[in-house]
């Protein structure tokens, strides 16, 4: 168990809806990652937020959007969802910013159907 | 594209033998390079890192090794055990920002 979690593990939804993923870092830990992982695309790194700013930014579409809040949770919001968004959305983090050892949460299923 | 790539998908190896994974990367400005370890229905762990200034690094088990004239990376696993299962993803890092750039996986099955 890395300490981080992340809700909901499943979800299934249809195109052109929105959806909201949210996580909780370890605690402690002061920064988030979020990762998206399909099988044609691989796991790759959307955005990072390091004390409730965002620090970098990935292959994040305009459809998606995240922040991270005072208490550090952190929410992936993805908007206007396509077939191919389907994947498995992975939080990470870590107590500096930019570290290269991260704790992967499980992991959110999205289906969209 | 993507510079981090691995050579095989797939590795089988009998329990007990020495398992290596092998990965080729084309960004010569990479700071770290970093293993992963992706168990089913996991999330990827963390396994080793090794600096871009180092040849060789050994963990518990595991040996990383970096070549950086023909940009290899390679993980070896001593003693491969049926929980050494997994995807194995190679990742690099640069600047400050940290962000991890992985590579597309290869899956170990370890025969028992």
């Amino acid at each position: 168990d890395s300490g981080v979690t992340q809700t909901p593990k499943h979800l299934i939804t249809a195109t052109g809806q929105r959806v909201t993923l949210r996580c909780s870092p370890r605690s402690g830990d002061l920064s988030v990652y979020w990762y998206q992982q399909s099988l044609d695309q691989g796991l790759q790194f959307l955005i990072q937020y390091y004390n409730g700013e965002e620090r970098a930014k990935g292959n994040i579409l305009e459809r998606f959007s995240a922040q991270q809040f005072p208490d550090l949770h952190s929410e992936l919001n993805l908007s206007s969802l396509e077939l191919g968004d389907s994947a498995l959305y992975f939080c990470a983090s870590s107590w500096e910013p930019g570290a290269y050892e991260q704790y992967f949460g499980p992991g959110t299923r999205l289906t969209v159907t | 594209g993507e510079s981090v790539g691995l050579h095989l998908p797939t590795l089988s190896v009998q329990e007990g033998d020495n398992s290596i994974i092998n990965c080729a990367y084309s960004n010569s400005a990479s700071d770290y390079f970093i293993w992963y370890k992706q168990e089913s229905g996991k999330g990827p762990q963390f396994i080793i890192d090794i600096r871009s200034n180092m040849d060789k690094r050994q963990g518990q088990r595991v040996t990383v090794l970096l070549n950086k004239t023909v940009k290899h990376l390679s993980l070896q696993i001593a003693a491969t055990q049926p929980g050494d299962s997994a995807v194995y993803f190679c990742a690099e890092t640069r600047g400050s920002q940290g962000n991890l750039i992985f590579g597309k996986g290869t899956k170990l099955s370890v025969k028992p």
